[in-house]
């Protein structure tokens, strides 16, 4: 499995943006990006995912480097809520998530 | 908004005994999995299962560990005689497919404790 580094902590102030960088070096063309959370004491939960592109939902951004090497989820203004784990994972579609260690993302208010 | 659910949320039994964990899944969804995560470490895919078969398993998942559908709505993990290293919180999830952009849904979990 092509693998991911992420930093092993962030932190963020309330209200502020937030970008959590995502190397993956060894991401095959056929690799997709993923990011999930895993909010406390709470199941993982998807965030969004991409393959070559920029992409947007209601929670989140990514960037992904024209290269593919690495990515960045941003959220645009950190809550509270936002508190959590969050899992780069890489992975080509048809074969289960297999998660790292994932940036627990501290946010102060 | 449709969600996995699991039943119990938390378990707790005594080493050697069977345990069954319950999971009923989003209704449409295909593909099912099992994942745990003990304490302070992180999750760990166990088992995919579709089409009433499993697709996929890890090194964790030994003889010890079975799934099943036993109905159109349901799917158990059951580990047949518990260690004390089963102790971990146990996660369901469940998908449409298994193709790109299909998020996986993930349940609240069952915490399991064995004395």
């Amino acid at each position: 499995d092509a693998k991911t580094t992420q930093p092993n902590s962030m932190e963020s102030n309330e209200e502020e943006p937030v970008h959590l960088p995502c190397n993956h070096s060894t991401i095959s063309g056929t690799d997709y990006i993923h990011w999930y959370r895993q909010l406390p004491s709470q199941g993982p939960e998807y965030v969004i995912h991409g393959l070559t592109s920029n992409v947007n939902n209601r929670m989140a951004s990514l960037a992904i480097a024209e290269d593919r090497k690495s990515s960045t989820l941003i959220l645009h203004r950190a809550t509270l809520r936002d508190a959590a784990v969050y899992y780069c994972i890489l992975t080509p579609g048809n074969t289960p998530l297999v998660f790292g260690k994932g940036t627990r993302l501290s946010v102060i208010a | 908004e449709p969600e996995v659910t699991q039943t119990p949320s938390h378990q707790v039994t005594q080493m050697g005994q069977e345990v069954i964990l319950r999971c009923v899944p989003i209704s449409n969804h295909l593909y099912f999995y099992w994942y745990r995560q003990i304490l302070g470490q992180k999750v760990e895919f166990l088992v995919s299962f579709y089409n009433n078969e499993i697709s996929e398993k890890s090194e964790i998942f030994d003889d010890q560990f079975s799934v099943e559908r036993p109905d159109g709505s349901n799917f158990t993990l059951k580990i047949r005689s518990t260690k004390l290293e089963d102790s971990a919180m146990y996660f369901c999830a469940s998908s449409e497919g298994q193709g790109i952009g299909t998020e996986a849904f993930f349940g609240q979990g069952t915490r399991l404790t064995v004395v």
